[in-house]
């Protein structure tokens, strides 16, 4: 089946500093999503892609759908210390059918921020 | 507005016993529904999913078993619990009609199980 790597697996920085991380896939999604998960809570739904080479923002979170349909990234600008948690990507196909609203999920990228 | 909720939030189950959780969804109507458990706080392996009243796709062979009696009621069980059933368990919806925006998935806050 379809597996996505995401990167980096974890990542400690200081109060402040803006934050990258990715994923790719060997094979192409139609949708691109990326949530955060707090500890003991279920993970919450940050940002949605929908269009190949689309750049969204929400607030200080910034999300693109890569143009070769096989990875996205998040960036965090100006980190704080709420935005400490697990972000997992997600990829989707929407081919019909059964397919549809069927997720793929990132191993996670476990976010440290330090006061 | 549509929310999910899921319960018990804790569980402590003896191997062998049997097990239900129960997520429900408020707000919408016939929307997809979702099983997933996650293992020591990392990935999210899909397990059941639902596009309507007593459809049921498995993605794992298991121990586990999911029922939809109704439009917005999702239920997860076990007839006799293993110690490897511990984890945390996530109920999920999205949207069902037929597009894109099906792929957005919204968490419940998902069940702790601990066998014993």
């Amino acid at each position: 089946g379809q597996q996505l790597n995401q990167s980096p697996q974890s990542m400690f920085i200081q109060e402040g500093e803006d934050v990258s991380m990715n994923c790719t896939s060997s094979s192409i999604f139609n949708t691109w999503l990326w949530y955060k998960q707090d500890p003991g809570e279920g993970p919450v739904l940050l940002i949605a892609l929908y269009k190949a080479g689309e750049l969204t923002s929400n607030g200080r979170l910034t999300a693109q759908f890569g143009i070769t349909r096989k990875d996205s990234f998040l960036n965090i600008s100006a980190s704080i210390p709420s935005d400490v948690g697990i972000y997992f990507c997600a990829g989707g196909l929407n081919a019909g059918g059964t397919s549809y609203g069927k997720l793929t999920f990132g191993q996670g990228t476990i976010l440290t921020v330090h006061p | 507005s549509q929310t999910i909720h899921q319960w018990p939030a804790t569980l402590v189950q003896p191997v062998g016993s049997p097990l239900s959780l129960e997520c429900t969804v408020e707000g919408t109507s016939n929307p997809n529904l979702y099983w997933y458990r996650q293992a020591a706080g990392r990935g999210l392996q899909l397990l059941f999913y639902s596009v309507g009243i007593g459809q049921i796709s498995s993605e794992v062979p298991q121990n586990l078993s999911a029922s939809r009696p109704q439009d917005r009621q999702f239920i997860l069980s076990s007839k006799k619990l293993l110690l490897s059933d511990s984890g945390f368990y996530l109920c999920a919806w999205s949207l069902g009609r037929g597009r894109a925006l099906d792929n957005e998935q919204f968490f419940g806050p998902g069940t702790r199980l601990t066998v014993l």
